[in-house]
């Protein structure tokens, strides 16, 4: 079965611009989460969403966004991009959105901000 | 609000000696544990998880951690590791029954095995 796969695997964008990244949970997962892992750091939570709906919010900025699809698969916007945005970020997906259940993460998604 | 701490950024140790990564929390309510392991250029992967019961936890892979309530620890350990063991390891607490799937990471430990 295909694990959590994230899209693209490197960005490169200026500082201003706007960057999108996707990600597809596992088959018959309806939660996503996404953090965010700056170098020689540990990832931070930035989302989570359940059938569609925010389930919860880190200590992010308006400038971050996400949504989540019927399919279950989210996008995850960032809006005018700093330097400090730079990380990389990761997708995880589980089956529930509450109760204790395993989190899996994709490969993540490496953006570079110059 | 929950927090961890992992005081060691790097630990380097020789093939087949034994190590403890340190991992140390803070939180006034009752939390999971866990730990991750990134090997270069991927993501996460689950090693071992205290939910409730034994406070002594296993992986497929000869790492174990202990749950120490009254010294807020989980420190992870290997009797012998192996080069192949090499990667960042990271330590994380989640709120039970909390109202979302958050976990709180530590800084991360570099695991370095030297032949």
């Amino acid at each position: 079965d295909a694990g959590v796969t994230q899209s693209p695997t490197h960005l490169i964008k200026t500082r201003g611009q706007q960057v999108t990244l996707r990600c597809s949970p596992i088959s018959g997962h309806k939660s996503v989460s996404w953090y965010q892992q700056v170098l020689g750091q540990g990832p931070q939570f930035i989302f989570q969403y359940y059938e569609k709906e925010e389930r919860g919010r880190g200590n992010f900025p308006d400038r971050f966004s996400a949504r989540q699809f019927p399919n279950y698969s989210s996008e995850l916007n960032v809006n005018a991009l700093l330097l400090g945005d730079s990380a990389l970020y990761l997708c995880a997906s589980s089956t529930l959105g509450q109760v204790y259940n395993e989190q899996f993460f994709g490969p993540g998604t490496r953006l570079t901000v110059l | 609000a929950q927090s961890v701490t992992q005081l060691d950024s790097q630990v380097p140790v020789f093939e087949e000696a034994p190590v403890e990564l340190r991992c140390n929390y803070s939180s006034s309510v009752s939390v999971y544990l866990f730990w991750y392991v990134q090997y270069p250029n991927q993501g996460l992967q689950l090693l071992l998880k205290y939910l409730s019961g034994s406070t002594l936890v296993e992986s497929i892979n000869g790492f174990e951690a202990e749950f120490n309530k009254s010294q807020t620890s989980f420190h992870l350990r290997k009797p012998s590791v192996h080069i192949s063991d090499t990667a960042e390891y990271f330590c994380a607490v989640r709120v039970e029954g909390g109202a979302t799937n958050k976990l709180i990471f530590g800084t991360g430990t570099l695991l370095a095995v030297q032949p």
